[in-house]
């Protein structure tokens, strides 16, 4: 199985603020990798897709980077309604694997 | 526009199996490539993966839970169906169905809880 090593588990930052998350895969899973979000009670909701394209629909202060084992979100100027857990998802081989998570909350 | 639906039971006996339906629209399960997927979200904790079935009929399911899964389609419906034997209150979870292309996983269903307990 492919781990997905996502850090940090959980960050505080304050309006306006560049947040990085960053997934390590624990071998090499070219760019099959998916960024979500997820606020309390919803469902995720993709953010990004093959490791940098932006999900149509999704704000443009979120970008993806990486490919192969390391891969980065990041939201370049945090607003209110990014306050969420985001996950990274990849689906390079089976069985797919999340990674654990980030809690972005307001500091 | 593709959405998805989850429906069933909200609250399972321990032992019981457990069979929850995913009702989509606006795509098909007999289109090369397409697939739909199921992930679970116990209260509090990260997602996992559970199972997928492909337009050809290819299923894959999670190691962790192979012997206890099932996942079938009934493409003239637009459904797909799990299946979790001998459930436990762990697997007590909110759990979602997927729309699966190559970029993987686009749009989830809004999810159904499940709760296991006596």
């Amino acid at each position: 199985d492919i781990q997905m090593t996502q850090s940090p588990s959980s960050l505080s930052a304050s309006v306006g603020d560049r947040v990085t998350i960053t997934c390590r895969a624990s071998q090499g899973i070219r760019n099959d990798l998916g960024w979500y979000q997820q606020t309390p009670g919803k469902a995720p909701k993709r953010l990004i897709y093959a490791a940098s394209t932006l999900q149509s629909g999704a704000p443009l202060r979120f970008s993806g980077s990486g490919s192969g084992t390391e891969f980065t979100l990041t939201i370049s100027s945090l607003q209110p309604e990014d306050f969420a857990t985001y996950y990274c998802l990849q689906h390079n081989s089976y069985p797919l694997t999340f990674g654990g998570g980030t809690k972005v909350e307001i500091k | 526009q593709i959405t998805l639906k989850e429906s069933g039971p909200t609250l399972v006996k321990p032992t019981q199996t457990l069979t929850l339906t995913c009702t989509f629209s606006g795509f098909s399960l007999s289109t090369r490539g397409v697939g739909v997927g199921w992930i679970r979200q116990p209260p509090g904790e990260a997602l996992e993966w559970l199972a997928l079935i492909y337009w050809d009929d290819v299923k894959r399911y999670s190691p962790s839970l192979k012997s206890r899964v099932t996942i079938t389609k009934d493409t003239s419906k637009n459904q797909v169906v799990l299946t979790v034997t001998n459930m436990d209150p762990v697997d007590t979870a909110t759990y979602y169905c997927g729309h699966k292309t190559y970029y993987g996983v686009d749009v989830w269903g809004q999810g159904t809880t499940v709760t296991v307990s006596s």
